[in-house]
């Protein structure tokens, strides 16, 4: 069955960029979509169609878009955007997937 | 603004039957411009899709659960509805509910998503 790949953790230091990428050999041809989940929380969109960010989703957080890779890039990290990020697209069939997330740790 | 609540049992016992509600608000389940979707999150681990379904009642599953799998729509009470049987320990999760964008075909992203309800089974 079709995978996405996304390290499992990634720190930084507040004000950096954190980098987080997701892998999957169908992404070339299928969006990707980036999901924040906070404990006890429900995942929130922070962006869709590879780099699409939605309204109310701060302008730090970014998606771009490299052959069979897409990266969640957050610029000046903040402690609040301490969470767990989820990636999310399709297979050729069209059946969904979701990456197995990374937790961002701001140190 | 949309809003989602997942409703049902959160104890179910093994071999049975599991059976969820999700009620929208704030706009139409009907509307053609959506699908709807159930994405589910063992506790501690990452989240599953589960299925989506249309208004009209097309549904799409998820291989690895389509056997035991049912989505279905009520659109005169603006909901739709889960249920999974032959339940296991392994089915234990939170279990969402969630707006699907589409972006190709029934493909594409979940946004706003329900508050999420735990549902355990045991005996």
């Amino acid at each position: 069955s079709y995978e996405l790949t996304q390290p499992p953790s990634v720190s930084v230091s507040p004000g950096q960029t954190a980098r987080i990428t997701c892998s999957g050999d169908a992404l070339p041809k299928q969006y990707a979509y980036w999901y924040q989940q906070k404990p006890g929380q429900a995942p929130v969109l922070v962006i869709y169609k590879d780099s699409e960010r939605p309204s109310g989703i701060p302008e730090r957080f970014s998606g771009s878009s490299s052959g069979t890779t897409v990266t969640l890039t957050i610029s000046g990290v903040q402690a609040e955007d301490e969470a767990d990020y989820y990636c999310q697209s399709a297979d050729s069939s069209g059946t969904v997937v979701f990456g197995g997330g990374t937790k961002l740790t701001v140190l | 603004q949309l809003q989602l609540q997942e409703s049902g049992p959160g104890l179910v016992k093994p071999s049975e039957t599991l059976s969820l509600t999700c009620t929208v608000s704030g706009g139409s389940i009907s509307s053609s411009s959506y699908y709807w979707g159930w994405i589910r999150q063992p506790p501690g681990k990452g989240l599953e899709w589960i299925g989506s379904i249309y208004y009209s009642g097309s549904t799409y599953y998820n291989p690895s659960l389509k056997s035991r799998v049912t989505i279905s729509v009520d659109t005169s009470k603006n909901q739709f509805s889960l249920k999974l049987s032959s339940v296991t320990a392994a089915d234990t999760a939170v279990y969402y509910c969630a707006r699907l964008v589409p972006g190709v075909a029934a493909t594409g992203w979940f946004d706003p998503w329900g508050q999420g309800t735990l549902v355990t089974v045991s005996s």
